[in-house]
């Protein structure tokens, strides 16, 4: 099993670019989330989904979007990226309620220029 | 205002040392993790604590629900251990994380 896996693991963009993160899980599980992770701060939650086809809104979801089509998938979209976006993303997934242990994808370091 | 705060935010031990990580929070919660973060900055669960205290091979955690308190404590430290060690707590329906506590154990 993989676990969690998430592509791509690095990217550069110029402000104002779009791109998608992709979030894969072979765990079956319901739950998944979003966060960022930036320097002197704890990991915050962007947007998270309850299962299939289902996404909420986190702590900082501003300039992001998701979707959940696929359950073993969650992607997260940044429309116009601005350099504020610039941080480490992972993506987690846990298999039911959220109290419940999370599983870490490696994370994806973004550089907006 | 952080709901999770962690201490110390650095940490160097020699090798062998007897390592306690605190974290104390400020909400009420259902379960409280202990996380690892590696220097290539993968995150893995360690521990999920609701009460009481568990042990994993050299490592155990505590909790003292009353006191909002737990530790985390490494037992004959190891370099390997060097790593960032956070805190999360799960209450009304969302975790909050520390910032963590930053590990370097010397040979």
């Amino acid at each position: 099993n993989a676990g969690v896996t998430q592509t791509p693991k690095f990217r550069v963009l110029k402000t104002g670019q779009s791109m998608t993160l992709l979030c894969a899980q072979d765990m079956n599980h319901e739950y998944m989330y979003w966060y960022r992770q930036d320097p002197g701060m704890g990991l915050r939650l962007i947007h998270y989904s309850v299962g299939e086809g289902t996404t909420a809104k986190g702590e900082v979801p501003d300039g992001y979007n998701v979707s959940r089509l696929k359950k073993q998938n969650f992607l997260l979209g940044l429309e116009s990226a601005a350099p504020s976006q610039t941080s480490v993303y992972f993506c987690a997934s846990s298999y039911s309620t959220r109290g419940q242990t999370q599983y870490f994808g490696p994370g994806t370091r973004l550089l907006v220029l | 205002k952080n709901e999770v705060e962690q201490s110390p935010q650095n940490l160097t031990a020699q090798e062998g040392e007897f390592i306690t990580i605190n974290c104390s929070y400020s909400v009420g919660i259902s379960a409280l993790h202990w996380l690892q973060q590696h220097p290539g900055g993968g995150i893995v669960s360690l521990f999920m604590l609701s009460s009481g205290k568990k042990k994993h091979g050299r490592l155990i955690a505590t909790i003292n629900i009353q006191e909002k308190h737990s530790s985390l404590h490494i037992t004959a430290s190891h370099p390997r251990d060097s790593a960032v060690y956070i805190c999360a707590v799960y209450s009304g329906n969302q975790f909050y994380f520390g910032t963590g506590t930053s590990l370097t154990v010397i040979p």
